[in-house]
């Protein structure tokens, strides 16, 4: 079973939709939780970590579940420039590398 | 500042030959880390350092896979007698600090394609 699962998508909404994306992790030891944002042939690069009691960024809204070990990214107003994939991100305790799920495709749509 | 450097970026070899791929960190980050990538995955961990000392190569597919710092800055990742199966994207990154709550920032990658 792989540590991070993600529905890889795609998802094409319209822009000024609102749009959600889940994951679920495996290992209940897991202690630090992000999401990432790849750009097409870009790098990943920090989107927001995700804190137990939830937390915001202008338009997007990170939840932490540790009973149902899941964590979701909400995009309120959905831009074009939002297009690009998503990667849920965990650590386990004792570890410092990351484990990635697949990541979730956006599509934005004029 | 400069940000995370990869080099060479492509890199096309012939099975059976060995391979360095060199990761610049930012300066003055403790933790480098090695990944490797497939198309349509997300990164999947091979190794890491903080400073010169390899923590964890749990992620390092079999013995042909080595990675070094010995400085505690550069760091090479050698995949040795290279097979087709080795091709993907390899990603290095850097954090400031060892917790694991820090922000890993990402180079741009070294395509590896073994024909």
């Amino acid at each position: 079973r792989k540590e991070v699962e993600q529905d890889p998508g795609p998802f094409n909404v319209p822009e000024g939709a609102t749009v959600a994306f889940n994951c679920t992790y495996s290992n209940s030891a897991s202690q630090s939780f992000f999401w990432y944002r790849q750009d097409c042939r870009k790098e990943p690069k920090l989107l927001m970590s995700v804190y137990s009691s939830g937390n915001e960024d202008g338009r997007f809204t990170a939840q932490l579940n540790r009973a149902s070990q899941y964590i979701s990214l909400l995009i309120r107003d959905s831009k074009l420039s939002d297009s690009a994939t998503y990667l849920c991100v965990v650590t386990q305790t004792g570890a410092n590398n990351l484990f990635f799920g697949t990541g979730t495709r956006l599509t934005v749509i004029p | 500042g400069a940000g995370v450097s990869q080099s060479p970026r492509y890199k096309v070899t012939k099975r059976g030959q060995d391979v360095a791929l060199r990761c610049d960190p930012i300066s003055g980050h403790v933790s480098l880390y090695w990944y490797r990538q497939a198309l349509g995955q997300g990164p999947e961990f091979l190794t890491y350092f903080n400073y010169e000392a390899q923590q964890d190569k749990s992620g390092l597919p079999n013995d042909r896979f080595s990675a070094e710092r010995p400085e505690g800055s550069i760091s090479t990742l050698t995949i040795q007698r290279t097979e087709q199966r080795d091709s993907a994207m390899y990603r290095c990154a850097s954090s400031p600090g060892r917790a694991s709550y820090n922000e890993q920032f990402f180079g741009p990658g070294t395509r590896l394609t073994v024909l």
